[in-house]
């Protein structure tokens, strides 16, 4: 069936400018989670979302960044006014539930590049 | 505080040739121990997933260990293909956490196979 699926793959943005980076998620999949992965660094924990339960935010890093979860699929995170920092690959990941137990399925991430 | 570190940061072998990557976590409680594969420019893959009372485990020509007295694990690659040429991330889950997903994540080793 299909992956984990992200868009757009790369993107560049000047300075200042707000960007939008999609994700869709495996069919069926509760859990959803945004990671962040700066060159030479390890993965980022952003934000999760399971079922309808309040989003975790706890990992973002600014007010400049949000998420969303629409019909408990696909999700948007939104990071406003971007700066040089921003720039990183952004992942995705669902998988059937919340606890570590559950293995969870990457998306193949968008390349941000702020100029 | 909980974390992941690996090594060696990077590595080059030839192909053919078998190769150990390490990894040292200070996460507790611990829940289990994964080994996710990222190709360049794509999403980590999940390889093998180590519980607390499980010594090895193994995946075609990769074989993962644990020894949760010492909180080290290692992946060991046989027989090294060029297609083996990827970042090795190493991921540990927290027990009963409530944030992040209860994942931590090492910087990774980046293996590089050369004909």
């Amino acid at each position: 069936g299909a992956g984990v699926s992200q868009s757009p793959s790369n993107k560049v943005t000047e300075k200042g400018k707000d960007v939008e980076l999609r994700c869709d998620p495996i069919s069926g999949h509760t859990a959803l989670y945004w990671y962040r992965q700066s060159l030479g660094q390890g993965l980022e924990f952003l934000i999760y979302f399971q079922g309808n339960s309040a989003p975790d935010k706890s990992g973002l890093p600014s007010d400049r960044f949000s998420a969303e979860r629409t019909g408990g699929s696909v999700s948007t995170l939104t990071i406003q006014r971007t700066q040089q920092e921003d720039s990183a690959v952004y992942l995705c990941a669902s998988s059937w539930g919340h606890r570590s137990s559950y293995e969870q399925y990457f998306g193949p991430g968008t390349r941000l590049t702020v100029t | 505080k909980n974390q992941v570190e690996q090594s060696p940061q990077s590595l080059i072998i030839l192909e053919g040739k078998n190769c150990t990557l390490q990894c040292n976590y200070t996460v507790s409680p611990f829940s289990n121990l994964r080994w996710y594969k990222q190709d360049t420019g794509r999403g980590p893959v999940s390889l093998t997933i180590m519980t607390f009372s499980e010594n090895t485990k193994s995946n075609r020509r990769y074989t993962a260990t644990l020894d949760a007295d010492t909180k080290q694990s290692s992946l060991h690659i046989t027989a090294s293909q060029l297609s083996d040429s990827a970042s090795y991330i190493c991921v540990v889950s927290e027990a009963y956490g409530g944030s992040q997903g209860n994942l931590i994540f090492g910087k990774g080793t980046k293996l590089s196979v050369k004909p």
